[in-house]
Protein backbone atom coordinates (compact mmCIF):
# COMPACT_ATOMS: atom_id res chain seq x y z
CA UNK A 1 0.00 0.00 0.00
CA UNK A 2 1.60 3.26 -1.24
CA UNK A 3 1.88 6.07 1.80
CA UNK A 4 -0.05 8.38 -0.28
CA UNK A 5 -2.94 7.42 -2.15
CA UNK A 6 -4.88 9.46 -4.57
CA UNK A 7 -7.88 8.30 -7.09
CA UNK A 8 -5.87 9.16 -10.62
CA UNK A 9 -9.72 9.98 -11.84
CA UNK A 10 -9.76 11.24 -14.73
CA UNK A 11 -12.16 13.80 -13.08
CA UNK A 12 -13.97 15.42 -16.31
CA UNK A 13 -16.38 18.26 -15.37
CA UNK A 14 -17.62 21.11 -17.33
CA UNK A 15 -17.12 25.03 -16.23
CA UNK A 16 -18.18 26.73 -13.65
CA UNK A 17 -18.53 23.01 -11.54
CA UNK A 18 -17.56 22.24 -7.71
CA UNK A 19 -15.34 19.14 -7.52
CA UNK A 20 -13.34 17.46 -4.29
CA UNK A 21 -10.45 15.28 -4.37
CA UNK A 22 -9.56 13.28 -1.27
CA UNK A 23 -6.22 11.87 -0.47
CA UNK A 24 -5.38 9.50 2.40
CA UNK A 25 -2.08 9.43 3.85
CA UNK A 26 -1.01 6.23 6.01
CA UNK A 27 1.56 6.84 8.34
CA UNK A 28 0.32 8.73 11.43
CA UNK A 29 3.38 10.15 12.06
CA UNK A 30 2.97 12.64 9.25
CA UNK A 31 3.11 16.50 10.21
CA UNK A 32 2.89 18.30 7.36
CA UNK A 33 0.46 18.36 4.27
CA UNK A 34 0.45 20.68 0.79
CA UNK A 35 -1.05 20.21 -2.60
CA UNK A 36 1.15 20.59 -5.23
CA UNK A 37 -0.76 21.18 -9.05
CA UNK A 38 1.24 19.47 -12.02
CA UNK A 39 0.55 20.75 -15.51
CA UNK A 40 0.81 18.55 -18.75
CA UNK A 41 4.43 17.89 -18.89
CA UNK A 42 5.26 20.35 -16.97
CA UNK A 43 7.08 20.20 -13.11
CA UNK A 44 5.12 20.62 -10.30
CA UNK A 45 4.06 23.48 -8.19
CA UNK A 46 3.28 24.43 -4.95
CA UNK A 47 -0.61 25.12 -5.06
CA UNK A 48 -1.75 25.10 -1.18
CA UNK A 49 -0.90 23.84 2.58
CA UNK A 50 -3.14 22.56 4.19
CA UNK A 51 -4.32 23.07 7.96
CA UNK A 52 -6.74 21.32 10.57
CA UNK A 53 -8.50 24.51 10.79
CA UNK A 54 -8.84 24.92 6.79
CA UNK A 55 -7.26 26.68 4.52
CA UNK A 56 -8.84 28.80 1.69
CA UNK A 57 -7.06 30.62 -1.01
CA UNK A 58 -10.11 32.29 -3.45
CA UNK A 59 -11.71 29.14 -5.24
CA UNK A 60 -9.96 26.66 -3.44
CA UNK A 61 -10.42 25.28 0.07
CA UNK A 62 -8.12 22.45 1.39
CA UNK A 63 -8.81 20.98 4.59
CA UNK A 64 -7.23 18.42 7.38
CA UNK A 65 -8.78 15.63 8.95
CA UNK A 66 -6.19 13.86 11.38
CA UNK A 67 -8.36 11.77 12.81
CA UNK A 68 -9.15 9.67 9.49
CA UNK A 69 -6.10 10.73 8.06
CA UNK A 70 -7.27 12.61 4.61
CA UNK A 71 -7.03 15.64 3.25
CA UNK A 72 -8.98 17.56 0.56
CA UNK A 73 -9.19 19.84 -1.81
CA UNK A 74 -12.09 21.77 -3.00
CA UNK A 75 -12.21 23.51 -6.13
CA UNK A 76 -15.14 26.16 -6.81
CA UNK A 77 -16.56 27.48 -9.72
CA UNK A 78 -14.00 25.37 -12.15
CA UNK A 79 -12.08 27.10 -14.85
CA UNK A 80 -10.71 25.57 -18.35
CA UNK A 81 -7.31 26.35 -16.81
CA UNK A 82 -7.64 24.19 -13.28
CA UNK A 83 -7.12 21.82 -15.42
CA UNK A 84 -4.04 19.97 -14.04
CA UNK A 85 -2.62 17.17 -12.19
CA UNK A 86 -3.13 17.88 -8.14
CA UNK A 87 -0.36 16.08 -6.09
CA UNK A 88 -1.07 15.47 -2.33
CA UNK A 89 2.03 16.14 -0.81
CA UNK A 90 3.09 14.44 3.04
CA UNK A 91 5.96 15.30 5.32
CA UNK A 92 6.41 12.86 7.82
CA UNK A 93 7.83 14.69 11.42
CA UNK A 94 11.12 12.44 11.03
CA UNK A 95 12.15 13.54 7.61
CA UNK A 96 13.14 16.85 7.10
CA UNK A 97 12.63 18.09 3.83
CA UNK A 98 10.96 15.01 2.19
CA UNK A 99 8.26 14.99 0.67
CA UNK A 100 6.08 12.48 0.01
CA UNK A 101 3.90 12.67 -2.94
CA UNK A 102 0.67 10.42 -4.15
CA UNK A 103 0.49 9.51 -7.33
CA UNK A 104 -1.58 13.11 -8.79
CA UNK A 105 -5.59 13.05 -9.32
CA UNK A 106 -6.21 14.20 -12.73
CA UNK A 107 -8.81 17.14 -13.64
CA UNK A 108 -10.00 18.02 -16.95
CA UNK A 109 -12.54 20.90 -16.73
CA UNK A 110 -14.44 21.03 -20.47
CA UNK A 111 -16.49 23.99 -21.78
CA UNK B 1 14.96 34.11 -15.37
CA UNK B 2 15.41 30.57 -14.57
CA UNK B 3 14.57 29.48 -11.24
CA UNK B 4 15.96 25.92 -11.63
CA UNK B 5 17.13 25.26 -15.00
CA UNK B 6 17.94 21.68 -16.17
CA UNK B 7 19.84 20.39 -18.78
CA UNK B 8 19.01 18.54 -21.03
CA UNK B 9 15.47 18.49 -21.28
CA UNK B 10 15.40 15.47 -23.55
CA UNK B 11 17.80 12.16 -23.71
CA UNK B 12 17.60 9.37 -25.98
CA UNK B 13 19.94 6.94 -25.13
CA UNK B 14 20.68 3.09 -25.83
CA UNK B 15 20.70 0.63 -22.85
CA UNK B 16 24.22 0.55 -21.30
CA UNK B 17 25.61 3.94 -21.94
CA UNK B 18 26.43 6.26 -19.08
CA UNK B 19 24.66 9.92 -19.01
CA UNK B 20 24.39 12.95 -16.64
CA UNK B 21 22.22 15.47 -16.21
CA UNK B 22 22.75 19.17 -15.08
CA UNK B 23 20.53 21.09 -12.57
CA UNK B 24 21.29 24.76 -11.65
CA UNK B 25 19.27 26.99 -9.04
CA UNK B 26 19.79 30.72 -9.12
CA UNK B 27 17.73 31.04 -5.79
CA UNK B 28 20.12 31.51 -3.27
CA UNK B 29 18.88 27.82 -1.72
CA UNK B 30 20.66 25.95 0.36
CA UNK B 31 19.24 22.56 -0.55
CA UNK B 32 18.58 20.93 -3.97
CA UNK B 33 16.85 17.51 -4.36
CA UNK B 34 16.43 14.71 -7.32
CA UNK B 35 12.91 13.09 -8.15
CA UNK B 36 11.70 10.64 -10.52
CA UNK B 37 8.77 10.83 -12.05
CA UNK B 38 7.73 6.87 -13.87
CA UNK B 39 5.10 6.62 -16.21
CA UNK B 40 2.51 5.82 -13.65
CA UNK B 41 3.15 9.83 -12.62
CA UNK B 42 4.75 8.33 -8.85
CA UNK B 43 7.10 11.22 -8.15
CA UNK B 44 9.60 10.08 -5.75
CA UNK B 45 12.95 11.39 -4.15
CA UNK B 46 16.15 10.33 -4.65
CA UNK B 47 18.99 12.38 -3.27
CA UNK B 48 19.01 15.58 -1.29
CA UNK B 49 22.11 18.03 -0.74
CA UNK B 50 21.99 20.50 1.95
CA UNK B 51 25.53 22.91 0.99
CA UNK B 52 27.03 20.29 -0.54
CA UNK B 53 26.69 17.45 1.88
CA UNK B 54 24.41 13.95 0.93
CA UNK B 55 21.67 14.01 3.49
CA UNK B 56 18.88 11.74 1.63
CA UNK B 57 19.51 9.25 0.14
CA UNK B 58 16.63 6.99 -0.84
CA UNK B 59 17.07 3.48 -2.01
CA UNK B 60 18.57 4.13 -5.58
CA UNK B 61 20.93 1.65 -7.63
CA UNK B 62 24.15 2.87 -7.28
CA UNK B 63 24.35 3.31 -10.80
CA UNK B 64 22.94 6.49 -10.04
CA UNK B 65 25.60 8.90 -8.27
CA UNK B 66 24.72 12.70 -7.78
CA UNK B 67 27.59 14.99 -7.47
CA UNK B 68 26.80 19.03 -5.34
CA UNK B 69 30.09 20.93 -6.76
CA UNK B 70 28.51 23.83 -4.96
CA UNK B 71 25.26 24.63 -3.61
CA UNK B 72 23.78 26.02 -6.84
CA UNK B 73 24.89 22.88 -9.02
CA UNK B 74 23.55 19.25 -8.56
CA UNK B 75 24.32 16.73 -11.05
CA UNK B 76 23.15 13.25 -11.65
CA UNK B 77 25.34 10.85 -13.20
CA UNK B 78 23.74 7.21 -14.26
CA UNK B 79 25.94 4.18 -15.44
CA UNK B 80 25.05 1.48 -17.74
CA UNK B 81 21.81 2.55 -18.41
CA UNK B 82 18.64 0.13 -18.43
CA UNK B 83 15.47 0.33 -19.51
CA UNK B 84 13.84 1.09 -16.25
CA UNK B 85 15.38 4.10 -16.04
CA UNK B 86 13.30 5.61 -18.52
CA UNK B 87 11.19 8.23 -16.60
CA UNK B 88 11.34 12.01 -15.99
CA UNK B 89 14.08 13.18 -13.82
CA UNK B 90 13.12 16.12 -11.92
CA UNK B 91 15.59 18.73 -9.66
CA UNK B 92 14.51 21.13 -6.98
CA UNK B 93 15.57 23.21 -4.54
CA UNK B 94 14.56 25.02 -1.21
CA UNK B 95 15.12 27.14 1.35
CA UNK B 96 17.24 24.55 3.39
CA UNK B 97 16.46 21.35 4.67
CA UNK B 98 14.55 21.63 7.34
CA UNK B 99 10.89 20.11 7.62
CA UNK B 100 9.42 23.92 7.36
CA UNK B 101 11.62 24.04 3.22
CA UNK B 102 7.81 22.45 2.02
CA UNK B 103 7.70 24.96 -1.03
CA UNK B 104 10.28 23.34 -3.53
CA UNK B 105 11.06 24.64 -6.74
CA UNK B 106 11.53 22.30 -9.45
CA UNK B 107 13.24 22.55 -12.89
CA UNK B 108 11.87 22.09 -15.69
CA UNK B 109 12.42 18.02 -15.88
CA UNK B 110 14.24 16.18 -18.08
CA UNK B 111 12.90 12.80 -20.55
CA UNK B 112 15.09 10.21 -20.47
CA UNK B 113 14.52 7.28 -23.03
CA UNK B 114 16.54 4.63 -22.72
CA UNK B 115 16.42 2.30 -26.00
Amino acid sequence: RKEVEQDPGPFNVPEGATVAFNCTYSNSASQSFFWYRQDCRKEPKLLMSVYSSGNEDGRFTAQLNRASQYISLLIRDSKLSDSATYLCVVIRASNTGKLIFGQGTTLQVKP
Amino acid sequence: DTAVSQTPKYLVTQMGNDKSIKCEQNLGHDTMYWYKQDSKKFLKIMFSYNNKELIINETVPNRFSPKSPDKAHLNLHINSLELGDSAVYFCASSQDGTVSSYEQYFGPGTRLTVT
